[in-house]
Parts: structure tokens; C-alpha cells; sequence
């Protein structure tokens, strides 16, 4: 596609539901990022994919969190048992090659009640 | 964690003036970028910067690097309303590791 396409664009979760956001990076894109962004925050690493392969997840918060890119194109981000502190915003990019700007998608504002 | 800090946190200015921000950060460096952020969107990239490259130009955007100082700052000259937004600086550490971004500074333009 033309951009990255994010989805839902918003999710209103009850605590303890268990909630998937999608990613639809550019086509061919390797590289694929999840960042979370709180309010008035820059945002904060979660994890990247080079094709199908997770190579850092060191910014995935608990357990709770899990990411996976099955065949290197479209990434699943899923939140178990959600928690009030998972409300944010969650960005996903994807980039052609390392040392280049990422694409972002609009984002997942996602909150928790 | 956020390596990058930028500063001003808030900016607001008079449309036709320019606009500096500024950016620090803590460690060795592959390149420097500077993405923008409209309220409740995503981030658009605006420059890329490497570290071996002290100036880069694209349109009203003068980006500068200083990496003996480990900083960085973006001038927007003649702003615009349009110019209203959230500005990020992220960086790539050296090696295949993804962006880290700072806090951002919100630029308020007045028409």
C-alpha cells in the first residue's frame, strides 16, 4: 500500500480483556517497529522485526505483551490482560533498509477502563 | 528509555518567525533524524543527518550536528500556522538498532 495502515484506530478495552492491533506495513518494507507513546511523551521502543524475525523485543513491558510477524509482512501486537497503564498510543513504522526514515502509521489509541 | 532530550519542551512563535530546537543525546551515533507530529497522528519524517555531516538543508529546514557536543538542533525559518506541531529527534545507534526517540518539543506557530 501507499503508507503504513494501522487497526483499529481505536480500541476502548475493559480491564483484563485481552486486545490485537494490527500493522500493514509498505509492501517490501524488511524492517517493521512497534512504539508505544504515552500523552505528551515521545515515543517508546517496543519492539522490530526484520522480515519474519523478531530481533529485539527488549522494550515489550511484561509478558503481557506480544508481537509476531509470521510471514515478514503484516505484525500483530497483542496485549493480555490488559491494565489500566497499557492506555496509550500505539505506533507501528516500518523502513526499507537500516540508517533510513521510518514510515509511521496513524497510530492505535488504545485505552483502558 | 529516551536517549534524546530536546529543548525547548514548548516553543510558541509569531507566524514569519523562525523556529530552533534543540537535541542532545548521550551516546555514539549512526545518524540523527528529525520526524514531526500533528495532534493524534503519526510521526512523518523530516531529515536525516549522519554522523559524519555537520549541516543538511531541505527547504525552510536547516538541520545542524554537533557530535563532539553530542547535540543537535533543527531551525524552521518563515513558520507558518501549518507549521504547528509536535518535533521529535531520534537516533541510530551504530549497528542494526532501532530509533530512540526524545521527548519532543511542541511548536505553537500564531497566525
Amino acid at each position: 500500500g501507499a503508507g503504513v495502515s494501522q487497526s483499529p484506530r481505536y480500541k476502548v478495552a475493559k480491564r483484563g480483556q485481552d486486545v490485537a492491533l494490527r500493522c500493514d506495513p509498505i509492501s517490501g518494507h524488511v524492517s517493521l517497529f512497534w512504539y508505544q507513546q504515552a500523552l505528551g511523551q515521545g515515543p517508546e521502543f517496543l519492539t522490530y522485526f526484520q522480515n519474519e524475525a523478531q530481533l529485539d523485543k527488549s522494550g515489550l513491558p511484561s509478558d503481557r505483551f506480544f508481537a509476531e510477524r509470521p510471514e515478514g509482512s503484516v505484525s500483530t501486537l497483542k496485549i493480555q490482560r490488559t491494565q489500566q497503564e497499557d492506555s496509550a498510543v500505539y505506533l507501528c513504522a516500518s523502513s526499507s533498509t537500516s540508517g533510513k526514515g521510518y514510515t509511521f502509521g496513524s497510530g492505535t489509541r488504545l485505552t483502558v477502563v | 528509555s529516551q536517549q534524546g532530550e530536546e529543548d525547548p519542551q514548548a516553543l510558541s512563535i509569531q507566524e514569519g518567525e523562525n523556529a530552533t530546537m534543540n537535541c542532545s543525546y548521550k551516546t555514539s551515533i549512526n545518524n540523527l533524524q528529525w520526524y514531526r507530529q500533528n495532534s493524534g497522528r503519526g510521526l512523518v519524517h523530516l531529515i536525516l543527518i549522519r554522523s559524519n555531516e555537520r549541516e543538511k538543508h531541505s527547504g525552510r529546514l536547516r538541520v545542524t550536528l554537533d557530535t563532539s557536543k553530542k547535540s543537535s538542533s533543527l531551525l524552521i525559518t518563515a513558520s507558518r500556522a501549518a507549521d504547528t506541531a509536535s518535533y521529535f529527534c531520534a537516533t541510530d545507534a551504530r549497528g542494526n538498532t532501532p530509533l530512540v526517540f526524545g521527548k519532543g518539543t511542541r511548536l505553537s506557530v500564531i497566525a
